[in-house]
């Protein structure tokens, strides 16, 4: 069965002050991993999909990386508005296609 | 532009009736979903839709139909047997087996 972890649950940043979100999975052969980031009262919204170990993508103040066993977020000098719940799913391969989802990191940044 | 829409926003049932939520996509992708998120329990599949006139039952289906007759639009309706129906409801859908899935904002449902 594929599952997918995240961790912390939560997690307060003063604004500035880097970090990172993990997102550790087992899969029978990864099609893809995905990070969304949600905001109250809204559906998730795409940010990175990552195929293979090694794979690193950026976006503004955010960086995924990919191995074998898990994914980084890393929010490098966070502001405010990157407050939200960020969420990571993995596609499995095989016969199966149907995404699994994480229970997401909730992240709040203080000014 | 592209997008699926949810409609409504918010829906307010008394118990035991049935309600339909809507989706619908202007994205031309085959597959569809539905998702209900309740805190600190993440997403769960409730339904999932691989081509017109199919669909599969995912992890929480009992309680709940869906239908799809046309690729653009994907109905969930919630049974008077669905025990905890109060949640928030959302819809995705997804090019390919390799995309990112593509969600809508979502529907709130509360039944009193």
């Amino acid at each position: 069965e594929d599952q997918v972890t995240q961790s912390p649950e939560a997690l307060r940043l003063q604004e500035g002050e880097s970090s990172s979100l993990n997102c550790s999975y087992t899969v029978s052969g990864l099609r893809g991993l995905f990070w969304y980031r949600q905001d109250p009262g809204k559906g998730p919204e795409f940010l990175f999909t990552l195929y293979s170990a090694g794979e690193e993508k950026e976006k503004e103040r955010l960086k995924a990386t990919l191995t074998k066993k898990e994914s980084f977020l890393h929010i490098t000098a966070p502001k405010p508005e990157d407050s939200a719940t960020y969420l990571c799913a993995v596609q499995p391969g095989g016969g199966s296609y149907i995404p699994t989802f994480g229970r997401g990191t909730s992240l709040i940044v203080h000014p | 532009d592209g997008g699926i829409t949810q409609s409504p926003k918010y829906l307010f049932r008394k118990e035991g009736q049935n309600v339909t939520l809507s989706c619908e996509q202007n994205l031309n992708h085959d597959a569809m979903y539905w998702y209900r998120q309740d805190p600190g329990q993440g997403l769960r599949l409730i339904y999932y839709s691989q081509i017109v006139n199919d669909f599969q039952k995912g992890d929480i289906a009992e309680g709940y139909s869906v239908s799809r007759e046309k690729k653009e639009s994907f109905p969930l309706t919630v049974t008077s047997a669905q025990k905890n129906p109060t949640a928030f409801y959302l819809c995705a859908s997804q090019d390919s087996h390799n995309s990112p899935l593509h969600f809508g904002n979502g529907t709130r449902l509360t039944v009193t």
